[in-house]
């Protein structure tokens, strides 16, 4: 999306290993940062997200940090599974409506 | 217990053909949205509604329009189908417009030859 850049656009990882996405913005009235799990043939879902008011949150093996200052925001899993490869989106909510980054195709071999 | 379905699955039509998609969800939302997601997976906002009014009308063709009978149906009907529509379409909902969870529904594959 123009206004949400997310890299690596592909990520290939051994099963056990952590995986690290990273997206930066440019609004700086965004302050809802979701992230969606895009499974082949399947529509996205939300797998973690973050507000502005909120450095860091987890869930399990799931992990995201928020710099505001910077504009950046990642997305962090630890000990990968086959089951986790999938295209992951970031977004930001911009105006109420959901920018969504590029997507990064992780591959977790095992 | 499907929450947001879409009919239908697969779509193949010729170029200059009207086709619409339908969604509906079960899960009480206010606010419904079409998504259109191209050959290289980027996802884009189309339209949202909220308790049946139209809230964002992104720069799309005309030949797109949306329609909400009640909040839980928005249903997407394109005129002229061209081979630059071709992609997936995905219905979302979520209870309220922005910062929101938005559950999205399984997707539309629509080619048009």
């Amino acid at each position: 999306g123009e206004n949400v850049e997310q890299h690596p656009s592909t990520l290939s990882v051994q099963e056990g290993d952590s995986a690290v996405i990273k997206c930066t913005y440019s609004d700086s009235a965004s302050n809802y940062f979701p992230w969606y799990k895009q499974e082949l043939g399947k529509g996205p879902q939300l797998i973690i997200d973050i507000r502005s008011n909120v450095g860091e949150k987890k869930d399990q093996r799931i992990a995201v940090t928020l710099n505001k200052t910077a504009k950046h925001f990642s997305l962090h899993i630890t000990e990968t599974q086959p089951e986790d490869s999938a295209v992951y989106f970031c977004a930001e909510d911009s105006w109420g409506k959901l920018q969504f980054g590029a997507g990064t195709q992780v591959v977790v071999t095992p | 217990d499907t929450a947001v379905s879409q009919t239908p699955k697969y779509l193949v039509t010729q170029m200059g053909n009207d086709k619409s998609i339908k969604c509906e969800q079960n899960l009480g939302h206010d606010t419904m949205y079409w998504y259109k997601q191209d050959s290289k997976k980027f996802l884009k906002i189309m339209f949202s509604y909220n308790n049946k009014e139209l809230i964002i009308n992104e720069t799309v063709p005309n030949r797109f329009s949306p329609k909400s009978p009640d909040k839980a149906h928005l249903n997407l009907h394109i005129n002229s189908l061209e081979l630059g529509d071709s992609a997936v379409y995905f219905c979302a909902s979520s209870q309220e417009p922005g910062q929101e969870t938005q559950y999205f529904g399984p997707g539309t594959r629509l080619l048009v030859l």
